[in-house]
């Protein structure tokens, strides 16, 4: 069964430091999403992508984060200048209009 | 704006035993999608079960049903036969049905519950 892939699993930064997060989407799919998971808290909608540009956003969502499609199949979250509370799991998911989202296993980052 | 709600922060059960997981709702909306999904410790993000709020029938996948009661906006999942393997944290999801509305495509998730299950 196809599935998203996010790379790395685990991403440690310097604080200031820029971080690129990558994500390989199902191939069919449409729609791109990514969520972040404080630990021990719940899942946070950040953003959403549609047709190369943002469908939607969160207030988390703020000017620190960018979001691409560069090329086709990959879809990459950045932020900036990360800070302490950056520190989250990150998951990107994708989906065909409205059937449910797949999730990647995510990517841990961890800010230091 | 939608809100969920998981007002279970922990529930246990025995193996082989039925447990229930809560999950209430906020929309003004009428048409919807509500999901429960499954996260073990390794932290992926797994789909349990989905219900589409025109159909009045409850989902069911395996030992997996919910209790979807759309007046009281509740969405309940039960788990029948619990297996060691269904120890994970669940979260209740919201998604909106409508395209161009104002949380179309985005879920909003519970608190989520953290189930354990006993040998």
């Amino acid at each position: 069964e196809p599935e998203v892939t996010q790379t790395p699993s685990h991403q440690v930064t310097q604080m200031g430091q820029e971080v690129i997060l990558r994500c390989v989407p199902i191939s069919n799919h449409l729609y791109f999403y990514w969520y972040r998971q404080i630990l021990g808290q719940k899942v946070e909608f950040l953003v959403s992508f549609y047709n190369n540009e943002i469908s939607e956003k969160s207030e988390i969502f703020d000017d620190q984060f960018s979001v691409e499609r560069p090329d086709g199949s990959n879809f990459t979250l950045k932020i900036r200048s990360t800070k302490l509370e950056d520190s989250a799991m990150y998951f990107c998911a994708s989906s065909v209009s409205n059937q449910p989202q797949h999730f990647g296993d995510g990517t841990r980052l961890s800010i230091l | 704006a939608q809100t969920v709600t998981q007002s279970q922060p922990e529930m246990s059960v025995q193996e082989a035993e039925t447990v229930t997981l809560s999950c209430t709702y906020d929309t003004s909306e009428s048409d919807y999608y509500l999901f429960w999904y499954k996260q073990p410790p390794s932290r992926q993000m797994i789909l349990v079960i989905r219900q589409e709020a025109y159909k009045q029938q409850n989902a069911t996948e395996n030992r997996f049903s919910v209790n979807f009661q759309k007046a009281a906006k509740s969405f309940s999942l039960k788990i029948s036969d619990s297996q060691l393997g269904d120890a994970a944290m669940y979260f209740c999801a919201y998604r909106s049905a409508f395209a161009g509305g104002t949380s179309y495509g985005k879920l909003t998730f519970g608190q989520g519950t953290i189930l354990t299950v006993h040998p």
